[in-house]
């Protein structure tokens, strides 16, 4: 059962361009949604979280939108740069004992074109 | 870099052998965690300590088990190795009990 999931594998787009990557969740229980960006052969690293209070954040280009009633989040990048190109993914949690306990989705592969 | 440092970086085994993984993590961070990511299953959650005890268990085999010395590093050790076990390991950590995790750039682990 896959409580984060990322339904597309892959998006391309142009250099300067907005990027949009979703993520839906079923698990109401999830308080504290987050983004991370991972390079070939590197950690995943974190670029920005919002908690359930809030719907939206924002962190110099990228920006993340929740939308509680639909169980859905998505990351903006505005402007794209080709340095964005990574896989994204989307990770959940539940408050109480740890927030380090994050459910992911299986990631989106960005490529951003020149 | 992260500050998260994890060895080995590559190992090649054999089924029914054991394995240990070693993770040091950011100098101050207490929390540390290990998640598991395999072609078909993503990043998967294991388990967390924090100031050397055990905070939080993902779907940990009960062949895994790992722990948190006093010095803070962490050791996943995997015994009765099966192919299925083949995967990325990557070990985190953070200053506190938060989403926002280091993650080292992780042990690869085959199993033949």
């Amino acid at each position: 059962d896959q409580q984060v999931k990322q339904n597309s594998p892959s998006l391309s787009v142009q250099e300067g361009r907005i990027s949009i990557l979703n993520c839906d969740y079923t698990n109401s229980m999830f308080d504290y949604f987050l983004w991370y960006k991972k390079y070939p052969a590197e950690g995943p690293t974190f670029l920005i979280s919002i908690s359930s209070i809030k719907d939206k954040n924002e962190d110099g280009r990228f920006t993340v939108f929740l939308n509680k009633s639909a169980k859905h989040l998505s990351l903006h990048i505005v402007p794209s740069q080709p340095g964005d190109s990574a896989v994204y993914f989307c990770a959940a949690a539940t408050g109480g004992t740890s927030y380090g306990k994050l459910t992911f989705g299986q990631g989106t592969i960005l490529t951003v074109h020149p | 870099d992260s500050g998260v440092t994890q060895t080995p970086k590559h190992l090649i085994t054999a089924t029914g052998q054991r394995v240990t993984l070693r993770c040091s993590p950011r100098s101050g961070d207490l929390s540390v965690y290990w998640y598991q990511q395999s072609l078909d299953q993503g990043l998967q959650f294991l388990i967390q300590y924090y100031n050397g005890e055990e905070r939080a268990k993902g779907n940990i085999l009960e062949r895994f088990s790992a722990q948190q010395f006093p010095d803070l590093h962490s050791e996943l050790n995997l015994s009765s190795l099966e192919l299925g076990d083949s995967a990325l390991y990557f070990c985190a950590s953070s200053p506190g009990n938060t989403g926002e995790l280091f993650f080292g750039e992780g042990s690869r682990l085959t199993v033949l």
